[in-house]
């Protein structure tokens, strides 16, 4: 079974620091998919950035970034340049080929002004 | 619409009763998906539609709780003598077919049985 398991509840850092989440899985699967989830208040899930497992490459989206170890099964975000609108619940998730989403507990991240 | 919508916004029911949430994706994806939130937690996955058929419902807690896709469009979830441990938001999420496409989530509702 897949699990996701993010050990860090709550973080908080001042505006236009780096900040990095935290998160490990466990999977089986040979092929999957990790990402990381935004929701803010809104409760709307929005994709932040997402890693394929065969591509050693650590993916990219402007001030987001992951560091993907693949042996140690750790995916962290590395948020930089930190902005009051990066306040949000982030998710850690993963998707192998039955299509189920796992997610983990999350990390609520406060952006202080 | 552009994105995955869901109706009600919030819905409040009391202990006992039946409710439906509806979910509206995205035109032309023809995978849906449907996850519980509770307070705290991460989302969870209860059933997965591939057009009209639940090609997964291993995630629905137990025979109270049911799903439909007629159309292979808009989805209903039913959840019948609501208790109030049914509290929570539920997602839905749309995605252009199975196999690793990006799914595309709505606002959910957030259901209060009291």
């Amino acid at each position: 079974a897949q699990t996701v398991t993010q050990s860090q509840p709550e973080m908080s850092v001042q505006e236009a620091e780096t900040v990095t989440l935290s998160c490990t899985y466990d999977t089986s699967e040979s092929n999957y998919y990790l990402f990381w989830y935004k929701q803010p208040p809104s409760r709307q899930m929005i994709l932040v950035i997402r890693q394929e497992a065969y591509k050693q490459q650590n993916a990219t989206e402007n001030r987001f970034s992951v560091n993907f170890q693949k042996a140690a099964k750790s995916f962290s975000l590395k948020i930089s340049d930190s902005q009051l609108g990066d306040t949000a619940m982030y998710f850690c998730a993963s998707l192998n080929r039955d299509d189920k989403i796992i997610f983990g507990k999350g990390t609520r991240l406060h952006i202080l002004p | 619409g552009a994105g995955v919508s869901q109706t009600p916004s919030n819905k409040v029911t009391e202990k006992g009763k039946y409710v439906e949430l509806r979910c509206d994706p995205i035109s032309g994806h023809t995978a849906l998906y449907w996850y519980r939130q509770s307070l705290g937690q991460g989302p969870e996955f209860l059933i997965y539609f591939q057009g009209t058929g639940a090609a997964d419902d291993s995630g629905l807690p137990n025979d109270r709780f049911f799903a439909v896709r007629p159309e292979g469009s808009v989805s209903t979830l039913k959840i019948q003598r609501t208790e109030r441990g049914d509290s929570a938001v539920y997602l839905c999420a749309s995605s252009l077919g199975a196999s690793y496409n990006e799914q595309f989530f709505g606002p959910g509702t957030r259901l209060t049985v009291l």
